[in-house]
């Protein structure tokens, strides 16, 4: 089962913030928070990911609480493209047995309107 | 790169017949994952390779189903006889396994098993 829980939609307006919460009250100390997006008939693509501090890359931002018990992806200036199924999941980050496996849950649907 | 490649990309097919999905992971990525996506059960991992080999295959629902990978080029998932529950999205992935261990997506398989 996914450890992440996620708003089942959100929208947004198109030029402004998307900001999407992602809780993972149980996430262990040697896990990652990863994020991926999947717009609608293709295969989910990597945003970005983190441990403890926040990340920002030229997609998105990731805001980790310091009890690294919930985060926030940040689209700083949504388009009508951003529109998609957001996913936050946590991990490991190596590949031993099942542990570097993405598991994932239903997301979050995201739509950016005009 | 041309990323990662599916084929077909869509395939029709009749309850009972043998069903063939191919994936050509991107050069010089060491693993290799296949998902199945449905609306019911989302999008889980079914089996996952390092350097052609399996490693989890706790996903593959039953015996009707195997994979393969002879080499680093080219893997094979199949479906033996087929059946109407199997009808969803199959996604192949490939992961170099270091640095953030990200999963690039292929664009997928839409079986439809009749």
């Amino acid at each position: 089962d996914a450890k992440t829980t996620q708003p089942p939609s959100m929208d947004c307006a198109e030029g402004r913030a998307a900001n999407l919460p992602c809780n993972h009250s149980t996430i262990s100390g040697n896990e990652y928070v990863y994020w991926y997006r999947q717009i609608h008939s293709q295969g989910p693509q990597y945003i970005i990911h983190g441990l403890k501090n926040n990340e920002t890359n030229e997609m998105a931002s990731l805001i980790i609480t310091e009890d690294r018990k919930s985060s926030t992806l940040i689209l700083p200036h949504a388009t009508l493209r951003d529109t998609a199924v957001y996913y936050c999941i946590v991990r490991v980050v190596n590949y031993g047995g099942s542990q570097g496996n993405l598991i994932f849950g239903k997301g979050t649907k995201l739509s950016v309107k005009p | 790169d041309a990323g990662v490649i599916q084929s077909p990309r869509h395939e029709v097919t009749e309850m009972g017949q043998e069903v063939t999905l191919r994936c050509k992971p991107i050069s010089g990525h060491d693993y290799l994952f296949w998902y199945r996506q449905t609306m019911m059960r989302g999008l889980e991992l079914l089996i996952y390779f390092n350097n052609n080999v399996p490693i989890d295959d706790s996903g593959m629902p039953e015996d009707r189903f195997s994979a393969k990978m002879p080499n680093a080029s080219f893997s094979t998932l199949k479906i033996q006889p087929s059946e109407p529950r199997d009808s969803a999205v199959y996604f192949c992935a490939s992961s170099p396994g270091t640095g953030n261990y990200e999963q690039y997506f292929g664009p997928g398989t839409r079986l439809t098993v009749t």
